[in-house]
């Protein structure tokens, strides 16, 4: 079984520029989130879908970051501008819903971002 | 917000040692999750215990819940030096959102 997809893996862009992610997660997956792990830290959840809805989205910052699942499959995250605390590992990760319950989480090799 | 808080932050061990690291947390849960973060990787799910679960092992692995003190322990019996990592607890409510503690790091020496 392939894993959780993401691209590129590493990125280095300049403060108020844009940058977009990729993720695609592990077919039949239907939740998908997004983390951010600054260095040293946990992650932390940006946005969970549940197919192409959004379940949770209280801690993304709206005002620079979005993310889309189009068509309940792959997802894309964008930041715009960025800012130097921008920088950190964006994870993606998938997992299934067995009744009401979620299970494990399978996540993606994360997309390294320097914002200079 | 980081939910849980784990304890140690460093934790430097001997190859063939047991390892044990705590984590606390603040509000119910449904249940409690260990993932272990090589350098430079992505998270690996190690174990998940259930609010109504009290102790669960894998392999070499045993982890409790106490929900009355909302707490956990991973315990790594017999440790070796690839299971230098850091590990990180967390929880997660009925919608499936995880809150993730700061970590623990571990190191194995041969």
């Amino acid at each position: 079984e392939a894993g959780v997809a993401q691209s590129p893996r590493y990125k280095i862009i300049e403060k108020r520029q844009s940058v977009a992610f990729w993720c695609n997660p592990i077919s039949g997956h239907a939740t998908l989130y997004w983390y951010q792990q600054i260095l040293g830290q946990g992650p932390k959840l940006l946005i969970q879908f549940q197919n192409n809805g959004v379940v949770d989205d209280s801690q993304l910052p709206k005002d620079r970051f979005s993310a889309e699942r189009l068509k309940g499959v792959d997802s894309t995250l964008k930041i715009q501008p960025a800012k130097l605390e921008d920088s950190a590992v964006y994870l993606c990760a998938s997992s299934t819903l067995q009744g009401v319950s979620y299970n494990e989480q399978f996540f993606g090799p994360g997309t390294r971002l320097t914002v200079l | 917000s980081q939910q849980g808080e784990e304890d140690p932050q460093a934790l430097s061990i001997q190859e063939g040692e047991n390892a044990t690291m705590n984590c606390s947390y603040k509000t119910s849960i449904n249940n409690l999750q260990w993932y272990r973060q090589n350098s430079g990787r992505g998270l690996v799910h190690l174990i998940l215990i259930r609010s109504n679960e009290r102790e669960k092992h894998s392999g070499r692995l045993r982890v409790t819940l106490d929900t009355s003190k909302k707490s956990s322990s991973l315990l790594i019996t017999a440790s070796r030096a690839a299971d230098t990592a850091s590990y990180f607890c967390a929880t997660s409510s009925n919608t499936g959102k995880l809150i993730f503690g700061q970590g623990t790091t571990l190191q194995v020496k041969p």
